[in-house]
């Protein structure tokens, strides 16, 4: 079992552009959250998928927006890039009928320059 | 005031000592509490988590929770350089794969042989 994996592993981008991050979740999973943990800070909550839906959102703008496809994997998406947005990028996944931890990917580092 | 304080350190210890990690929260109703480990360059692993007030000991791990007191902490005894890490605690409200968690700063603990 490969666990949750994560592509890129690091990115660098300038400010205005957009960028695309994608997680493939944990063999038996369904359910995707990806988490924004900028440098010296804990991981925040940017949202959840399940069912190809988003299905719970944290306090981030509407600049970030994601997808989940049918194999349950996931896209986190960010328009107009700020230097603020500069930060690893977590995918965790879980199965939404179990009781099971959620099991984080190694991330994305992504730079805005 | 944040939900969840936690110190960053850095802190540094000697091998074999007992090291204390802390947090504070204000939500009272957070009910699960947790502690992950981040190696340099990985996401975040669970060491352990608690439901409601009281200990958990797990190998060289403890873990307690006062309710009460809105505080958390992670006892680590005979502590060594593998242990030398980022902690972060983590709460929700439930213990489900699908409940976002929020987590505290962290704090890098160097474990010096």
């Amino acid at each position: 079992d490969a666990g949750v994996t994560q592509s890129p592993t690091h990115l660098i981008k300038t400010r205005g552009q957009q960028v695309t991050l994608r997680c493939s979740p944990k063999s038996g999973h369904d359910t995707v959250s990806w988490y924004q943990q900028a440098l010296g800070q804990g991981p925040q909550f940017i949202f959840q998928y399940y069912e190809e839906e988003e299905r719970q959102r944290g306090n981030f703008p509407d600049r970030f927006s994601g997808h989940q496809f049918p194999n349950y994997s996931s896209e986190l998406n960010v328009n107009a890039l700020l230097l603020g947005d500069s930060a690893l990028y977590l995918c965790a996944s879980s199965s939404r009928t179990s009781s099971d931890e959620q099991f984080f990917g190694p991330g994305t580092r992504l730079t805005v320059l | 005031q944040k939900e969840v304080e936690q110190d960053p350190g850095p802190l540094s210890v000697p091998e074999g000592a007992i090291v204390s990690l802390n947090c504070t929260y204000s939500n009272s109703a957070f009910q699960y509490f947790m502690w992950y480990r981040q190696y340099s360059r990985k996401g975040p692993e669970l060491l352990m988590y608690t439901y409601s007030s009281g200990n958990k000991e797990d190998g060289r791990f403890t873990a307690q929770v006062d309710k009460s007191s809105k505080y958390i902490s992670l006892f680590i005894r005979d502590s060594q350089p593998s242990d030398s890490a980022t902690y972060l605690c983590a709460m929700s409200v439930y213990y489900t794969g699908n409940t976002p968690l929020v987590f505290g700063k962290g704090t890098r603990l160097s474990v010096i042989a």
